[in-house]
């Protein structure tokens, strides 16, 4: 089975504080992605990658920045957290090439910015 | 650009009832169509996907028909339980690299 791995379930820091949130996948899949999820507001892409060192924003990339430096990890970075930043954050990870494009999701890590 | 819209819910229902959670999608061309369930306190899991009009997807008792004229994918049960409780959320893509579009999601509540 396809494995995504968040490295923290839960998160509490304080504003201005540098946060990173940690993926990994273990099926070789080239493509990964980091979803924003709130209440009333669905899933919301903030960046996603095709490649290692490869990036690119999504919908709502204002805040954050991302590293890829090896093909199983995807890292999210909070260069300065804000209370607006409270949210559940889903990774997620799919294979090139393969025309259902179905995505794999990590169970979340829940940050809050106090 | 690609859209997807669902009933937000909550939708409360008793054991045993039918369900439908109605999704419409907008897209160009061809998308593929998904379920995803999130139980309380995981991460998203797929319930079903088509890849083409006119496929039903099915999983678990649900059932969704990809219906191109109608730019529909509802989601169907005929007898739900309590463990079905969960938010559902529509999704598409087009393939390729990009990730998926997801409607805001239906939280579905099955009361014994």
């Amino acid at each position: 089975d396809v494995k995504v791995t968040q490295s923290s379930r839960y998160l509490v820091k304080r504003t201005g504080e540098k946060v990173f949130l940690e993926c990994v996948q273990d099926m070789d899949h080239e493509n990964m992605f980091w979803y924003r999820q709130d209440p009333g507001l669905g899933l919301r892409l903030i960046y996603f990658s095709y490649d290692v060192k490869m990036k690119e924003k999504g919908d709502i990339p204002e805040g954050y920045s991302v590293s890829r430096e090896k093909k199983e990890r995807f890292s999210l970075i909070l260069e300065s957290a804000s209370t607006n930043q409270t949210s559940m954050y889903l990774c997620a990870s799919k294979t090139s090439g393969v025309y259902t494009g179905e995505l794999f999701f990590g169970e979340g890590s829940r940050l809050t910015v106090l | 650009g690609d859209s997807v819209t669902q009933m937000e819910g909550p939708v409360t229902l008793s054991e045993e009832a039918f369900l439908t959670i109605n999704c419409t999608y907008t897209a160009t061309g061809y998308p593929s169509l998904f379920w995803y369930v999130q139980y309380p306190g995981e991460g998203l899991q797929l319930l079903l996907k088509a890849t083409k009009a006119d496929d039903k997807g099915s999983n678990k008792g649900f059932e969704a028909t990809y219906r191109k004229e109608t730019t529909s994918f509802h989601l169907e049960k005929g007898s739900v339980q309590v463990s079905d409780s969960a938010v559902y959320f529509c999704a598409l893509t087009r393939g390729g690299a990009d990730g998926l579009t997801f409607g805001k999601g239906t939280h579905l509540i099955i009361q014994p």
